[in-house]
């Protein structure tokens, strides 16, 4: 079983629609969960970080946190062709604090 | 800009060759990171250093060596590479090791011929 999984995608989002992104992972004992958006040919940059149960917004987007499920999720809302990115979903290990575990990222498409 | 650079930002070498890829953080940050990008695989995870010391080494084969003087400078060293490892290498930073919250360089595109 992959420490991170996401689906690969393309996900393909009307613009002005809610684009929805998902990530589980195995470890069960982590905390901190990350996302990470990328643009074709650029480096990841974080989007959003989340610890606790529940939903975290940061303007358009949300992040929600389930740990008994071992999922986390990002939303985000009134979808661009900006946003139009690769979003990679990453986890601290447990076993590790230093170790910052990615899935293979989401590619998500917003069609005007 | 993130304050982290890269250099260089293409290398192309024979796999019998020796060559180096910088990375330097002006963020002032105490962990540095060094990633491995694939086409269609995972960012994989390399190497971690927290104050110059090396925490993580994950599974990494001996042709790749990195080196971290300071905090804020860290080096991959190459020696015959193979082909499959041609990728892009990116180097990152963080506050701590702990933290998650990365700042990534621009990276180095490797081809090994």
């Amino acid at each position: 079983q992959k420490e991170v999984e996401q689906n690969s995608g393309p996900l393909s989002v009307p613009e002005g629609a809610i684009a929805s992104l998902n990530c589980t992972y195995s470890d069960r004992g982590s905390q901190s969960f990350f996302w990470y958006r990328q643009y074709s040919g650029k480096s990841p940059e974080l989007i959003m970080s989340i610890y606790s149960n529940g939903d975290k917004e940061d303007g358009r987007f949300t992040a929600q946190l389930n740990k008994a499920s071992q999922y986390v999720s990002l939303l985000i809302r009134d979808s661009q062709p900006s946003d139009s990115a690769t979003y990679l979903c990453a986890v601290i290990l447990y076993s590790s604090a230093s170790k910052i575990i990615f899935g293979s990222g989401t590619r998500l498409s917003i069609r005007p | 800009e993130t304050g982290v650079t890269q250099t260089p930002r293409h290398l192309v070498m024979g796999m019998t060759n020796k060559k180096s890829l910088k990375c330097e953080q002006h963020l002032g940050h105490n962990a540095m990171y060094w990633y491995k990008q694939s086409a269609k695989k995972p960012l994989e995870l390399m190497f971690v250093y927290n104050f110059k010391e090396q925490t993580e080494n994950n599974s990494v084969p001996s042709r790749f060596s990195p080196e971290c003087p300071n905090s804020s400078h860290l080096f991959l060293h190459l020696h015959t590479l193979q082909p499959e490892d041609s990728a892009l290498y990116l180097c990152a930073s963080s506050q701590d090791p702990g933290t998650g919250e990365l700042f990534f360089g621009e990276g180095s595109r490797l081809t090994v011929l």
